[in-house]
């Protein structure tokens, strides 16, 4: 089954700080992807990648940065933690051979600037 | 802006009934049409997918309607459960094959 961990699991974060939240995949997926999830606005996408080393700005990206040194790995990194950015961040993988048509999810971490 | 709109953003029905949650796009290149569900307090799973070229996917006891000349889709679930109250996520696959979006969700909750 496909396995995608993300740490920390919450974080506590104070204004103007720098935060880095990470992912890891074991699936061999080259597709992966970073959403928040806010009450109201469902799952928007904010970083995505579909190789090592590339990452492509999704439909929210003002105030994050994503890193993708390794097929397996893909971080997003708050440089100036801001109180709007207090949300739930979801990581998931995906298979390029079947397109994308099932994102693998990870359980998630709860973010709260302070 | 949200590329991917559902409505309504709650909805309750009781158990048996016949929910309905809708979706529309504005995208015409989008090319595949997948529906999560999240319960609480865990991540979003993938539930039932269309492509455009069929007009109805069926699995179970949930539907997927599909209009393309209107840019619409529902997701019926017939004789519902308390077990089905979850939200419910529609997506859309676009640009490049593998960026993918999603709605708002829709909050469903079913009365026993």
């Amino acid at each position: 089954e496909a396995a995608v961990t993300q740490s920390p699991r919450s974080k506590v974060a104070v204004t103007g700080g720098k935060v880095t939240l990470s992912c890891h995949q074991t699936n061999n997926h080259d597709y992966m992807y970073w959403y928040r999830q806010d009450t109201g606005h469902g799952l928007r996408l904010i970083h995505y990648s579909y190789v090592a080393d590339s990452t492509e700005k999704g439909d929210i990206p003002d105030g994050y940065k994503a890193s993708r040194p390794s097929q397996e790995n893909f971080s997003l990194i708050l440089e100036l933690a801001s109180l709007s950015q207090t949300a739930v961040y979801f990581c998931a993988s995906s298979d390029r051979d079947n397109s994308a048509e099932t994102l693998y999810f990870g359980s998630g971490t709860r973010l709260t600037v302070l | 802006q949200q590329q991917v709109r559902q409505s309504p953003q709650s909805l309750t029905v009781w158990e048996g009934e016949t929910a309905i949650l809708n979706c529309s796009y504005e995208d015409s290149t989008f090319d595949y049409f997948p529906w999560y569900w999240q319960f609480p307090r865990e991540s979003p799973a993938l539930l039932i997918a269309i492509r455009p070229v069929s007009n109805k996917k069926e699995d179970g006891r949930f539907t997927i309607f599909f209009n393309k000349r209107e840019k619409k889709l529902s997701l019926h679930i017939t004789d519902s459960q308390p077990g089905d109250s979850a939200t419910y996520f529609c997506a859309a696959r676009g640009t490049g094959g593998y960026k993918v979006v999603f709605g708002s969700g829709t909050r469903l909750l079913v009365s026993p």
